[in-house]
């Protein structure tokens, strides 16, 4: 099983609220990565990080931002939250020191924003 | 864009082994075959990833043809807590290599 958690798991917040996501990892890998997931839809890749001090957009396009000042905790924040930020977000990690390099998700914070 | 193709849904009855199959025929050598699953919008879970060899872990086993183009994921005994959506995934091990998920496989397993 992955150690990789995610808080909140469920967030319903009105318009114009700043938020912040939260996920930890206890494996000490050193990539994390942050999905968002439209109900029926694909995941879409919006941030990752190679380690600490280390951010990077993704493909989709995403008003959010993040940070990585430890190596186990990779937030995400939205300081204006809308209705079209409502989604699923995902974070996963990974241990490209070990070679397989593979993603372990967290369960996901589902976000309703009114 | 997704660089395989799987089959929309499929139905498998419980207790009967669950075949899925995936084409990859574009994979170049140095990316790995990768499957995961997600059940009900939780987050993805990791099953297995192979090269070249077959693979075999407590969830799954993986057969990749000799010529790397297709796959097949094999669950032996499948149950209702199988029911998922799987995602055959290529990718290789440089760099901060995403995970492309496309349609996937809705596996249906039936009593």
């Amino acid at each position: 099983e992955a150690d990789i958690y995610q808080t909140p798991r469920y967030l319903v917040i009105g318009t114009g609220k700043k938020i912040t996501l939260e996920c930890s990892q206890t494996m000490g890998h050193d990539k994390m990565y942050w999905y968002q997931q439209d109900p029926g839809m694909e995941l879409h890749l919006i941030h990752y990080s190679y380690g600490v001090n280390s951010t990077e957009k993704g493909d989709l396009s995403s008003e959010s931002t993040v940070s990585r000042i430890r190596t186990e905790h990779f937030p995400l924040t939205l300081e204006s939250a809308r209705p079209s930020h409502t989604s699923q977000y995902l974070c996963a990690s990974s241990d490209y020191q070990t070679g397989t390099d593979t993603q372990y998700f967290g369960p996901g914070t589902r976000l309703t924003v009114l | 864009d997704a660089k395989t193709t799987q089959p929309t849904s499929m139905d498998c009855a419980e207790g009967r082994a669950a075949n899925l199959p995936c084409n990859h025929s574009t994979i170049s050598g140095n990316e790995y075959v990768y499957w995961y699953r997600q059940i009900h919008s939780q987050g993805p879970q990791y099953i297995i990833h192979g090269l070249k060899n077959n693979e075999t872990n407590e969830m799954a086993s993986l057969i990749i043809t000799e010529d790397r183009k297709s796959s097949t994921l094999i669950l032996p005994h499948a149950t209702l807590r199988d029911t998922a959506v799987y995602y055959c995934i290529v990718k290789s091990h440089q760099g901060a290599q995403k995970l492309v998920f496309g349609q996937g496989t809705r596996l249906t397993i039936n009593p």
